[in-house]
């Protein structure tokens, strides 16, 4: 049971460039999240997904796309990257909303020069 | 604005006494809160959280305590051990699907 896991742990991007960070979890949770954390702040909401094909915005969702094909999957897309979205991401899976707590991965460290 | 405060940056502890972080809100919408620990180039971790029927609640070394009137949440940890240095969030939700917010964190450092 690997819990929740994310590919790449880090990338350098150029200006412009796209790229879309891998989120997988494997305990069967229908509910799944992005953040960001910027460096002294806390954790941002990008966006989340109730599950397979239902996906809706965060707090901080421009210059980011998402989909949800299968209940494991949850990629985050970057398209036309910036320096403003160098910034740690995590993904996270909940079993359900509100109030129960969410399971982690170890994060994407990206960094846009 | 920041509905989730978290106030002192970094707090120093002795080995074996009491830690005190402390967490204050704006939202009265928020009815769940949780406590994350995280570890440097690791994720967040579930530490303890409690609904806001609550005023305590306990898991061994933690007891995260609410005061709703005053909007104030504490976490401590006693006795406070050399594997408990790592930066704390204060998390909150109001029921919904729609995530959680967090603090910016606290860096607790215990020292021998």
């Amino acid at each position: 049971n690997a819990g929740v896991t994310q590919t790449p742990k880090f990338r350098i991007l150029k200006i412009g460039q796209s790229m879309t960070l891998q989120c997988t979890q494997d305990m069967n949770h229908n509910y799944m999240y992005w953040y960001r954390q910027d460096p002294g702040m806390g954790l941002k909401l990008i966006y989340y997904s109730v599950g397979a094909g239902i996906t809706d915005k965060g707090e901080v969702p421009n210059g980011y796309n998402v989909s949800r094909s299968t209940t494991e999957d949850f990629p985050l897309r970057l398209e036309l990257a910036a320096p403003s979205q160098t910034s740690v991401y995590f993904c996270a899976s909940s079993y359900l909303a509100g109030n129960y707590e969410q399971y982690f991965g170890p994060g994407t460290r990206l960094t846009v020069t | 604005d920041q509905q989730v405060k978290q106030n002192s940056p970094s707090l120093s502890v002795q080995e074996g006494r009491i830690s005190i972080l402390n967490c204050d809100y704006t939202n009265s919408m928020f009815d769940y809160f949780l406590w994350y620990k995280k570890y440097p180039a690791e994720g967040p971790t579930f530490l303890i959280s409690i609904s806001s029927i609550k005023d305590k609640n306990e898991d061994g070394r933690f007891t995260v305590f609410l005061n709703k009137s005053a909007k104030h949440l504490s976490l401590h940890i006693v006795p406070s051990q050399p594997g408990d240095s790592a930066v704390y969030f204060c998390a909150a939700s109001e029921g919904g699907a729609d995530g959680l917010t967090f603090g910016k964190g606290t860096h607790l450092i215990i020292q021998p």
